[in-house]
């Protein structure tokens, strides 16, 4: 069965420029979506179809998918992107999600 | 606003049943695949299942398959879970969502606890 990969944890420093990878087998031939859960709130949906941005999410935020790597990249990293961030897609009618990535602003 | 509120999470005993409801609101609920996401305590997402608009389409995950059953009342904008055989390892937050046709979930409740235990 398909399988998400993602790092457990990912330190960037304030203002920095945050990467969080999510690997799979040939990932770029599928749609990847992203999420950000902060501690203790649902899950929001932050990239959607590999690089679209849904409505209030910062532009700070953007994606990208080829190969067996999708990958989000946050900008002038702020305190409040602190969270978890699960990568998603759809396989065989089964909804896959990402082990999550911890992010942390030092 | 679209809205997503869980209810009729709790403490259930091993074995025992649980039926989650979730009340939509902000949207035209029919014309939407919804999703139950359920998150056990200190561990990632996990996907359960997803039920058409018109309820005609199910799918469910592995994990849960034979033990839940996913349902809709459309005149009354709930979606629900029915849940049986429950084990601990059903402990978990659950969420309701709504599922975009290209299959990603842009609209969460708030999530409802189930804890499974003796």
């Amino acid at each position: 069965s398909f399988e998400l990969t993602q790092p457990l944890s990912v330190s960037v420093a304030l203002g920095q420029t945050a990467t969080i990878t999510c690997g799979g087998n040939n990932l770029g031939n599928k749609h990847v979506h992203w999420y950000q859960q902060r501690p203790g709130q649902a899950p929001i949906l932050v990239i959607y179809r590999d690089y679209s941005r849904p409505s209030g999410i910062p532009e700070r935020f953007s994606g990208s998918n080829s190969g067996n790597t999708a990958t989000l990249t946050i900008i002038q990293a702020q305190a409040g992107d602190e969270a978890d961030y699960y990568c998603q897609v759809w396989d065989n009618y089964s909804v896959l999600f990402g082990g999550g990535t911890k992010l942390t602003v030092l | 606003q679209v809205q997503l509120v869980e209810s009729g999470g709790g403490v259930v005993k091993p074995g025992g049943s649980l039926r989650l409801s979730c009340a939509a609101s902000g949207f035209a609920f029919t014309d939407y695949y919804m999703s139950w996401i359920r998150q056990a305590p200190g561990k990632g997402l996990e996907w359960v299942s997803y039920i058409s608009g018109s309820g005609d389409n199910i799918y469910y995950a592995d994990s849960v398959k034979g033990r839940v059953t996913i349902s809709r009342d459309n005149a009354k904008n709930s979606l629900f879970l029915q849940m049986n055989s429950l084990r601990a390892d059903d402990t978990a937050v659950y969420y309701c969502a709504r599922r975009h046709w290209n299959v990603y979930f842009d609209y969460w409740g708030q999530g409802i606890l189930v804890t499974v235990s003796s």
